[in-house]
């Protein structure tokens, strides 16, 4: 996962609880991307941040979500008032130094995210 | 229409089979594709880079055929260890923004 870090890797909520879950991209790296992925399904773009700026949100529910990279800190995929549907793998990954050059993109580990 | 689009299989195969997964993306103007591989509740990661002129890489061999939108990948003398969910990705923006497939699971039988 090329030091991408994730955690919680696993995480209970309760329906209309709020779950929170943070990436640190590898040290030096500015960039980060949350992806979703629901049960049976591939991967699913969220969003693409930098430090302290969204660069494309396009992928992101319009209620309920919200991403941050603070300009310290990791940066947090915020859900709040969790429904089943939430239920999901959340992968966050980091471009390579200099941003993205056509190769790839480093994921982490995941977070699981079940509500119950 | 999905804009990547794979049979998601499975595919059982005995050892030392050739499979071969099939991909189609629906944005022309689509830059960059890759397959990765993704295991049992674990992270996707990357197999291998696709080009126009195909690649290879020991068993695995990619093609790209950019007229028809179509990717490909081949697995020669298949192991037990390739057993895996194998995800045809693709990238049309210079952000790195990923477009996956749904997965096609592979699974390689003694």
């Amino acid at each position: 996962n090329a030091g991408v870090m994730q955690n919680p890797r696993h995480l209970v909520r309760r329906r209309g609880q709020e779950a929170r879950l943070r990436c640190s991209p590898m040290k030096g790296h500015s960039h980060v991307y949350w992806y979703r992925q629901l049960p049976e399904e591939g991967l699913k773009f969220m969003v693409y941040l930098q430090k302290e700026n969204i660069i494309d949100e396009s992928g992101m529910p319009k209620e309920r979500f919200s991403a941050e990279f603070p300009k310290e800190g990791p940066s947090i995929l915020r859900i709040q008032q969790v429904v089943r549907g939430d239920s999901a793998a959340y992968f966050c990954a980091s471009p390579p130094a200099g941003g993205f050059s056509g190769n790839t993109i480093y994921f982490g580990e995941g977070s699981w995210l079940t509500v119950v | 229409r999905k804009e990547v689009e794979q049979d998601p299989g499975p595919f059982n195969v005995p050892e030392g089979a050739t499979v071969a997964f099939n991909c189609t993306y629906s944005n022309s103007a689509s830059q960059s594709f890759f397959w990765y591989r993704q295991d049992c509740r674990k992270e996707p990661k990357l197999l291998m880079s696709v080009y126009s002129s195909g690649n290879e890489d020991g068993r695995f061999t990619a093609q790209l055929n950019r007229a028809s939108q179509y990717i490909s990948l081949l697995i020669r003398d298949s192991k037990l260890s390739d057993s895996a969910t194998y995800l045809c990705v693709v990238s049309s923006s210079n952000t790195g923004k990923l477009i996956f497939g749904q997965g096609t699971t592979l699974q390689v039988k003694p």
